[in-house]
């Protein structure tokens, strides 16, 4: 198995410049996570999916950033437009959750998003 | 709604040396309880888990954590640390079984000396 995968590694624009983040969770998984980290906050949460559909997106910081997912295997997080303040490193994290219980939320390299 | 605390940032011991990272927690009723490491330049890997049962839990890596409820604690040990455990390490905690949501902490980085 790949691992949940997540591209670009590495992202570098300019302010007010659309970004947008994508992730493929792992097979089978019908849980998937955004997180941002960034040395001031941590790692927070930004938005999680279960079997495709929004379930909590209380930490998307504005409306400047929107998250999808069209189908298990995909999901994009866009910023639009970007600003210096969002840099950071975005995680994609995916799990297989069933009611009754945790697993383990596997996480993705990141993409390290520099905004200019 | 739970929180998760970690009051050291940093820790640094030397090789070879015990280790613990603390962790307390906020939730009103059992929590799950996870630790994370975070290698430089890597996303986040479990280390272990606490869900119910046995209090103390093993984990890879030769790490253990112990749950107390009267002190909201889950701290991690490890009897002799290897310099490869240098790293970031995040205590998480959920709400049990109403949602998939966890909250992690800020992180403790963890220094070895040679």
């Amino acid at each position: 198995d790949a691992g949940v995968i997540q591209s670009p590694r590495h992202e570098v624009t300019e302010m007010g410049q659309e970004v947008t983040l994508r992730c493929k969770p792992i097979s089978g998984h019908n849980s998937l996570f955004w997180y941002r980290q960034t040395m001031m906050r941590g790692l927070e949460l930004l938005i999680y999916f279960n079997n495709n559909v929004p379930i909590d997106d209380s930490g998307m910081p504005e409306d400047r950033f929107s998250a999808k997912m069209p189908n298990a295997s995909f999901s994009t997080l866009k910023i639009q437009p970007s600003e210096p303040r969002d840099s950071a490193v975005y995680f994609c994290a995916s799990s297989f959750w069933i009611a009754g219980g945790y697993n383990e939320q596997f996480f993705g390299p990141g993409t390290r998003l520099t905004v200019l | 709604a739970q929180s998760v605390t970690q009051p050291d940032i940093h820790i640094t011991v030397s090789e070879g040396a015990s280790l613990e990272l603390r962790c307390n927690y906020s939730y009103g009723a059992t929590p799950y309880l996870f630790w994370y490491v975070q290698s430089p330049g890597q996303g986040l890997q479990l280390l272990l888990k606490y869900f119910s049962g046995d209090t103390l839990v093993q984990g890879i890596k030769g790490f253990e954590a112990e749950f107390k409820r009267s002190q909201s604690s889950f701290n991690l040990r490890k009897p002799s640390v290897h310099w490869s455990d240098a790293a970031e390490y995040f205590c998480a905690v959920g709400a049990g079984n109403r949602d998939d949501k966890i909250i992690f902490g800020k992180g403790t980085r963890l220094h070895i000396l040679p």
